[in-house]
């Protein structure tokens, strides 16, 4: 079984400052994590992935990630918000060797004050 | 091409109609899969194909009926369908069901009047 927490359904940040959204997940296997983005009115665009090897994980767009295994923790980071982040963000798991599907959180939705 | 190419963008149907939303990759993939969306919520999977069989049917209603003609085409076939289906549907794809990552079309933003 798997699952995936997002912290806090909205986020605000002023353009400029960190970006931070969390995600924490539970997995009885080695997981894969995924991060994706959704502009209003798009389908999802994978922001970036985390499989095996390296825990820090650099995406598109300047964004990137960590795997933490002992916090069971997969967060997104920005060191610098744009008005073009601004959108809807979704943490998701998938069991690693398995044929099952991925697990999305919630979701988070960012907004960028000028 | 690293395109997932969903038509149409947009469809209203009465509750009586048949439509069918098409979705094309010419990735070479041989996973294709459809998630339904509801507003301000994360996507859910209602089903799955692998190598143009359908491998994972996640206890959709009847009224949605998939089809995969080929490994580059995948349908979804409408009727009879019902306001609460009102929805974006995606089509997504991945080289096969188990390599992670999937790539997501842009939609179908469906309302059933």
């Amino acid at each position: 079984a798997q699952s995936v927490t997002q912290l806090g359904s909205h986020v605000s940040v002023s353009e400029g400052a960190l970006v931070l959204l969390r995600c924490n997940y539970s997995s009885s296997v080695p997981p894969y994590l995924f991060w994706y983005v959704q502009y209003p009115n798009q389908g999802l665009q994978l922001l970036l992935k985390y499989t095996t090897g390296a825990t820090l994980v650099k995406g598109i767009n300047g964004f990137e990630a960590e795997f933490k295994k002992s916090e069971t923790s997969f967060h997104l980071t920005k060191p610098s918000a744009h008005m073009s982040d601004a959108a809807e963000y979704f943490c998701a798991v998938r069991g690693s060797g398995s044929a099952r599907q991925l697990t999305f959180g919630s979701g988070t939705q960012l907004t960028v004050l000028p | 091409d690293t395109e997932v190419t969903q038509t149409p963008k947009h469809l209203v149907m009465g509750m009586t109609n048949k439509k069918s939303l098409k979705c094309e990759q010419h990735m070479g993939h041989r996973a294709m899969y459809w998630y339904k969306q509801k507003a301000k919520k994360p996507p859910e999977l209602m089903f799955v194909y692998s190598y143009e069989k359908l491998s994972i049917n996640e206890s959709v209603p009847s009224r949605f009926s998939p089809e995969c003609p080929n490994s580059s085409l995948l349908n979804l076939h409408l009727h009879a369908l019902q306001p609460e289906d009102s929805a974006l549907y995606l089509c997504a794809s991945s080289q096969d069901s188990l390599t992670p990552g999937l790539f997501f079309g842009s939609g179908t933003q469906l309302s059933v009047l």
